[in-house]
């Protein structure tokens, strides 16, 4: 899990394996983001599931929200050595007016060896 | 495609010294946001602007200021520059959809503070 105390997560698969990483949040949201980074540049979202879907599915991608639980995840399907970096969950506090402001978590690095 | 550049991409600060970081998009987007990102840590807001004029407190602005004089700059300022200060910074420009922002972010900048 990304959220709290909790410090960076590292997870190391084979190529072809299937990984999912986990996220739990503390506020309210109606959306939890998620971003991959890349060694040495900045973050890119890669998929984006809000409070009235249960799953979310973009490719290889993907990603569940349970609300009563606070917590998302994000599934990987035949990982491939690209897939290598670091995988961030992130929520809106939305109160109901949209603040475009986010809170991260702490990240997941994954490695997928081939 | 979004695109948010950052200058400089590295610098080197001495304590006490005044830093400046500038971020520049082409988006059209209305918010724009700071970050830091140090290791063992997700992205933490220190400054955010919701448009030319206008600058708000992150969750970690103590030392930092901000500055959006348009559109499509928003610079971040080291007064006083300390060690503790020694991080890399993100800034993005934010798409305000739905429950939520979807931000896109620049390459990063690596400022060390000696």
């Amino acid at each position: 899990s990304q959220w709290g105390e909790e410090n960076l997560q590292a997870l190391s698969i084979q190529e072809g394996e299937d990984v999912t990483m986990n996220c739990s949040y503390k506020t309210y949201t109606t959306v939890v983001h998620w971003y991959r980074q890349d060694s040495g540049r900045g973050p890119a979202l890669i998929i984006l599931i809000r409070s009235n879907e249960r799953e979310k599915r973009s490719g290889r991608l993907r990603a569940t929200l349970d609300t009563s639980s606070q917590s998302s995840s994000l599934s990987i399907t035949a990982a491939q050595c690209e897939d290598t970096a670091v995988y961030f969950c992130a929520t809106d506090s939305n109160t109901g007016a949209n603040t475009g402001k986010l809170t991260f978590g702490h990240g997941t690095i994954l490695r997928v060896h081939p | 495609e979004a695109a948010v550049t950052q200058s400089p991409r590295n610098k080197v600060a001495v304590t006490g010294g005044k830093v400046t970081l500038s971020c520049n998009q082409t988006n059209n987007h209305n918010n724009m946001y700071w970050y830091r990102q140090d290791t063992g840590h997700g992205l933490r807001l220190i400054h955010y602007s919701y448009g030319a004029g206008s600058t708000e407190k992150g969750d970690i602005p103590d030392g930092y200021k901000a500055s959006r004089p348009s559109q499509e700059n928003f610079s971040l300022i080291l007064e006083l520059a300390t060690p503790s200060q020694t991080s890399v910074y993100f800034c993005a420009s934010g798409d305000m959809g739905r429950g939520g922002d979807t931000q896109y972010f620049g390459p990063g900048t690596r400022l060390l503070v000696l």
